[in-house]
């Protein structure tokens, strides 16, 4: 079985500071990694994914995170937020079992707040 | 496209009513997966289907929850008789089998009084 830990329930940054996300996984197996988004009373959105190849991933809206198979980590960066980006974000795991489709399996999420 | 569709958007009961949530798939994804968010416990898989067939329920709560998928174009979430530690958010979501990636729909907030 997988589990994911995002180790910050909450963070507030200031506009156009930068900003990082953690998370840290546990596996048995090799794993795909993902980070979903979701703003107030909507569902969530993928922002990015690691399937393999490149440990550095980059998503939509100017997100990047980076795989690091030895910390087990997945941590989320952008390098410039703006007021928009405030929302929940999930990071998420799922067994590298090959031809089926996943069960994923997500942290408590992290509430990103961007202040003027 | 129209995305995951989910019905009702929001829904109030009273304890021991039947409630039935409703989602309609992406068209061409033949994965479906209904998820349950708390504050308390988060996102919880509670059951997914492949090509229409239930692979995993073990995420279903207990007896008083089932889901059916009669088609590839529809599912449904049954709480019967519902109980005010049903209430959260559920989303229905779909994907492809082996592509990794599921589109969620806007999720059914319930509230069982």
């Amino acid at each position: 079985a997988q589990s994911v830990t995002q180790l910050d329930s909450q963070v507030p940054v200031f506009e156009e500071a930068p900003v990082e996300l953690r998370c840290n996984y546990s596996s048995s197996v090799s794993v795909y990694l993902f980070w979903y988004v979701q703003y107030p009373n909507q569902g969530l959105q993928l922002l990015l994914k690691y399937l393999s190849g490149s440990t550095l991933v980059k998503g939509i809206n100017g997100f990047e995170a980076e795989f690091n198979k030895s910390q087990t980590s997945f941590h989320l960066r952008k390098p410039s937020v703006h007021i928009s980006d405030t929302a929940e974000y999930f990071c998420a795991v799922t067994a590298n079992s090959g031809g089926s489709n996943y069960k994923l399996t997500f942290g408590k999420g992290t509430l990103l707040t961007v202040n003027p | 496209d129209a995305g995951v569709i989910q019905s009702p958007r929001h829904e109030v009961t009273e304890m021991g009513q039947e409630v039935t949530l409703r989602c309609k798939p992406i068209s061409g994804h033949n994965s479906l997966f209904w998820y349950r968010q708390t504050m308390m416990r988060g996102l919880e898989l509670l059951i997914y289907f492949n090509n229409n067939v239930p692979i995993d329920d073990s995420g279903m709560p207990e007896d008083r929850f089932s889901a059916k998928m009669p088609n590839a174009s529809f599912s449904t979430l049954k709480i019967q008789p519902s109980e005010p530690r049903d209430s959260a958010v559920y989303f229905c979501a779909s994907g492809r089998v082996s592509y990794n990636e599921q589109f969620f729909g806007p999720g059914t907030r319930l509230t069982v009084l």
